[in-house]
């Protein structure tokens, strides 16, 4: 069974003070790992999706990174408007996705 | 691109009551769909995954008569919440999937609704 482990749970910010998420799995096969950002109320927002160890994909302060076992969300430099939920998902096969339970970002000004 | 829309955003209903829920993809056709929902504090959790034309297939635990899903066209599903309770009061989140190349990978990127929250009085 896919697992997908997400940590911290929470985690709070100074503004400009720059620190990395975890995502854990444990998928055979994988065929991507997601990183959506949720803001409350809302619907998940596409971030990035990696497929193969060692690739790396950058949009604004965010940075992904992915090993054979986890992937890290690096936030340089956070601002308040990065807080938000950010979750974690895998896909093997198919179009499903597993999901993880999220890391709560909040960065205080 | 890769917009989903819901309808409606929110919605209250009394006990007993069916409830109908829309989830287009705006701009792209999406060859799967797929329905979410979410408790607070919590992740979301899949309870169907739907392919246009065919039937739903629904997760463990989900009753497939009780939320009923119609993917009629590549761009338009469907979720009706058929005789609602207040358990059933909840944020529910639809997803479209279009297939792509990233590199030699086929990729199944998801783009998600806004989402839907129902409240069951």
């Amino acid at each position: 069974e896919d697992q997908v482990t997400q940590s911290p749970e929470a985690l709070r910010l100074q503004e400009g003070e720059s620190s990395s998420l975890n995502c854990s799995y444990t998928v055979s096969g994988l065929r991507g790992l997601f990183w959506y950002r949720q803001d409350p109320g809302k619907g998940p927002e596409f971030l990035f999706t990696l497929y193969s160890a060692g690739e790396e994909k950058e949009k604004e302060r965010l940075k992904a990174t992915l090993t054979k076992k986890e992937s890290f969300l690096h936030i340089t430099a956070p601002k308040p408007e990065d807080s938000a939920t950010y979750l974690c998902a895998v896909r093997r096969n198919g179009s499903r996705l597993t999901f993880g339970e999220g890391t709560q970002l909040t960065v205080n000004p | 691109g890769a917009v989903v829309s819901q309808h409606p955003s929110w919605v209250i209903c009394k006990s007993g009551t069916s409830v109908k829920i829309e989830c287009r993809s705006l701009d792209f056709q999406a060859t799967t769909m797929f329905w979410y929902r979410q408790f607070p504090k919590q992740s979301l959790m899949l309870m169907a995954t739907s392919n246009e034309g065919s039937k739903a297939t629904y997760e463990q635990g989900v009753e497939k008569d009780k939320f009923l899903i119609n993917h009629a066209s590549l761009t338009l599903s469907t979720l009706t919440v058929t005789s609602a309770h207040p358990e059933d009061s909840s944020f529910y989140i639809c997803s479209g999937s279009k297939p792509g190349l990233a590199g030699t990978v086929i990729s199944y990127e998801q783009y998600f609704g806004p989402g839907t929250r129902l409240t069951v009085t």
